[in-house]
């Protein structure tokens, strides 16, 4: 069965420390997302991207990057980690032309300590 | 003012109640409509898209309200397992935005 999977599960980092979260889909899906949630408010769009080598700024931006150089994988990079990310993030997925059904996977907790 | 608002709950019903969650969004261009469910430290899962006309699945009906920009989602006979996280969800011009959610707990 298709899915979408994050690694790691739960990652503490110290302030300053570069971070990446892997984010892999097996959908084949062109379009991939990465948020993060924070008690309070809704999901916030970070980057996200249409296709490979495609990447798009998203609501917070500011801190993270991602690249994209196949169609499975979208990783998120925190360049360093403040204790203001400390949230859980969500990477999904979704079809060509159907920004409208994600499908999301398990998160990831990091702790910026 | 967030872009999409909702009472955060908690509600907390019986079984077999009918139980009734609203959600205001902002901004007039927005396109389209969702309900996502997202149980308790697990990802969001859509539930249902919300159509002009309103919709229905089983036991859940959505509405759109555009001249008053809002939405709503109407559960009957709720059962244990619904249980959850509601997210209302808007898609403007192409950006997903989510409400920060209305919790239900179903208690027996």
């Amino acid at each position: 069965d298709a899915e979408i999977t994050q690694s790691p599960r739960h990652k503490i980092t110290e302030t300053g420390r570069q971070v990446t979260l892997a984010c892999h889909q097996t959908w084949n899906h062109n379009n991939m997302f990465w948020y993060r949630q924070d008690l309070g408010h809704g999901l916030r769009l970070i980057h996200y991207s249409y296709g490979v080598q495609d990447t798009n700024k998203g609501e917070v931006s500011d801190g993270y990057s991602v690249s994209r150089s196949n169609t499975e994988d979208l990783p998120l990079t925190l360049e360093s980690a403040a204790s203001s990310q400390t949230s859980v993030y969500f990477c999904a997925s979704s079809a060509l032309g159907q920004t409208d059904e994600q499908y999301f996977g398990p998160g990831t907790r990091l702790t910026v300590t | 003012r967030k872009e999409v608002e909702q009472d955060p709950g908690p509600f907390n019903v019986p079984e077999g109640a009918t139980v009734a969650f609203n959600c205001t969004y902002s901004n007039s261009a927005s396109q389209s409509f969702f309900w996502y469910r997202q149980d308790c430290r697990k990802e969001p899962k859509l539930l249902m898209s919300v159509y002009s006309s309103g919709n229905e699945d089983g036991r859940f009906t959505a509405q759109l309200n555009r001249a008053s920009q809002y939405i709503s989602l109407l559960i009957r006979d709720s059962k244990l397992s619904d249980s959850a996280t509601y997210l209302c969800v808007v898609n403007v011009m192409g950006d997903m935005r989510f409400g920060a959610g209305t919790r239900l707990t179903v208690k027996p």
